[in-house]
């Protein structure tokens, strides 16, 4: 099993440019989480999608940030446009019984 | 979801117990106390969970005391790798009708010294 997969794992990306983030949860999960992390606000949840329908996007900060999950196999995180305080770590989980969490996406915005 | 409380840090010498405490005096009677850690640079990762009876798995045993306002996790032989952060979260089951989150406290930081 490969786990939750994302990617990039690294993003340097400047002011005004739209990021796009990926996950790949992992098989047979139905639940996928996208959470936020920095230093200041620690580890921050901000949409979750049930059998590929978002559920709660009470967390996501701005209408800058959008998510979508297509399909049972595949989500994105999307920032448009970007901005410095968006620079953080994002990452993604998967719940099959208990959650698992991918390696994360640190994203720089210049 | 009710509110923990630990400790910011802790030090423990490598092949020696951690035990890690997590004040949940709020808890409800249907809520379960749930352990993840974070190594540095790397996602969460799940270790334990119970609702009222101790547990144990691979990873490490959880004491939950009887009235469940307080558990501790315990890591039986320390060793450097266990080094990160620690938290402990108290949540209500999946109820099967949705999703369910987990809400990230600042948690504590375990530092195995050689």
């Amino acid at each position: 099993d490969a786990g939750v997969i994302q990617s990039p794992r690294h993003e340097v990306t400047e002011m005004g440019q739209e990021v796009t983030l990926r996950c790949k949860p992992i098989s047979g999960h139905n639940s996928l989480f996208w959470y936020r992390q920095t230093m200041m606000r620690g580890l921050e949840l901000l949409i979750y999608f049930n059998n590929n329908v978002p559920i709660d996007d009470s967390g996501m900060p701005e209408d800058r940030f959008s998510a979508k999950m297509p399909n049972a196999s595949f989500s994105t995180l999307k920032i448009q446009p970007s901005e410095p305080r968006d620079s953080a770590v994002y990452f993604c989980a998967s719940k099959g019984n208990e959650q698992f969490f991918g390696p994360g996406t640190r994203l720089t915005v210049l | 979801d009710a509110k923990t409380t630990q400790p910011p840090s802790m030090d423990c010498a490598e092949g020696r117990a951690a035990n890690l405490p997590c004040n949940h005096s709020t808890i409800s009677g249907n809520e379960y106390v749930y352990w993840y850690r974070q190594i540095h640079s790397q996602g969460p990762q799940y270790i334990i969970h119970g609702l009222k009876n101790n547990e144990t798995n691979e990873m490490a045993s959880l004491i939950i005391t009887e009235d469940r306002k307080s558990s501790t996790l315990i890591l039986p032989h320390a060793t450097l790798r266990d080094t990160a952060v620690y938290y402990c979260i108290v949540r209500v089951p999946y109820s099967g009708a949705g999703s369910y989150q987990l809400t990230f406290g600042k948690g504590t930081k375990l530092s195995v010294i050689p």
